[in-house]
């Protein structure tokens, strides 16, 4: 059974910085793309950041670019997302995804961690 | 970005009676690889969206049979041929064909 857990939300203030992990198992993660989506208070889902099963390939939505950095320990089966420069529009429910493929542009997301909560307030 | 727009964004369906949900994008999904890049997902209440449709009209291992998907370019729908209490949740069609990839807004079902 695939398993994917989130970890590292919280409340921090603007500008501040966390970092997000992703425990995965039941499934070789080391093969698969993976993928960070962002569902806003309320709001919809919200592309955010994904990664090739090697970590040489990586994208990031242009609200993010620049101040969110996305990694994995596959030796770990861990997924990251390094997020700086923090502001109150990315507070959001950050969801851990698996991708079908090893490479993010010809799968498509199939799992769903249970999402860990970022807060950005002062 | 590729604009994904739902229809309606909720309804009300009575208990094994049918519903369908409509999706359409800015430009077309179909890949050169020859397969849509269209998805369907379902968010229950207090859940992670899970994954119901895969590539127009491919269920999900482990999805009911009275789920299904058509269309095909920029046009695309999901119909659920007999409503259940367990179906209700939020709809959300998803492309992949270009990076970002990009929602729908939304289609809450609710049971009446």
């Amino acid at each position: 059974e695939v398993q994917l857990v989130e970890s590292g939300g919280g409340l921090v203030q603007p500008g501040g910085s966390l970092r997000l992990s992703c425990s995965a198992s039941g499934f070789t993660f080391s093969t698969y793309a993976m993928h960070w989506v962002r569902q806003a208070p309320g709001k919809g889902l919200d592309y955010v950041s994904a990664i090739s099963s090697y970590g040489g390939s990586t994208f990031y939505t242009d609200a993010v670019k620049g101040r969110f950095t996305i990694s994995r320990d596959n030796s770990k089966n861990t997924l990251y997302l390094q997020m700086s420069s923090l502001r109150a529009e990315d507070t959001a429910v950050y969801y851990c995804v698996k991708d079908r493929e090893y490479e993010f542009w010809s799968g498509y997301p199939d799992y769903w961690g249970q999402g860990t909560v970022v807060t950005v307030s002062s | 970005d590729i604009v994904m727009t739902q229809t309606p964004l909720s309804l009300s369906v009575t208990p094994g009676q049918p519903a369908s949900i409509s999706c359409k994008s800015t430009q077309s999904l179909l890949h050169s690889d020859g397969k849509t890049r269209l998805y369907w997902y379902l968010q229950k209440p207090g859940q992670p969206p899970q994954l119901l449709i895969y590539e127009v009209s491919n269920r999900f291992s482990g999805v009911p049979d009275r789920f299904s998907g058509s269309g095909s370019g920029t046009d695309f729908t999901l119909k659920i041929s007999r409503v259940e209490a367990e179906d209700v949740g939020v709809y959300y069609c998803m492309q992949s064909i270009q990076l970002r990839y990009t929602f729908g807004q939304g289609t809450k079902l609710e049971i009446k």
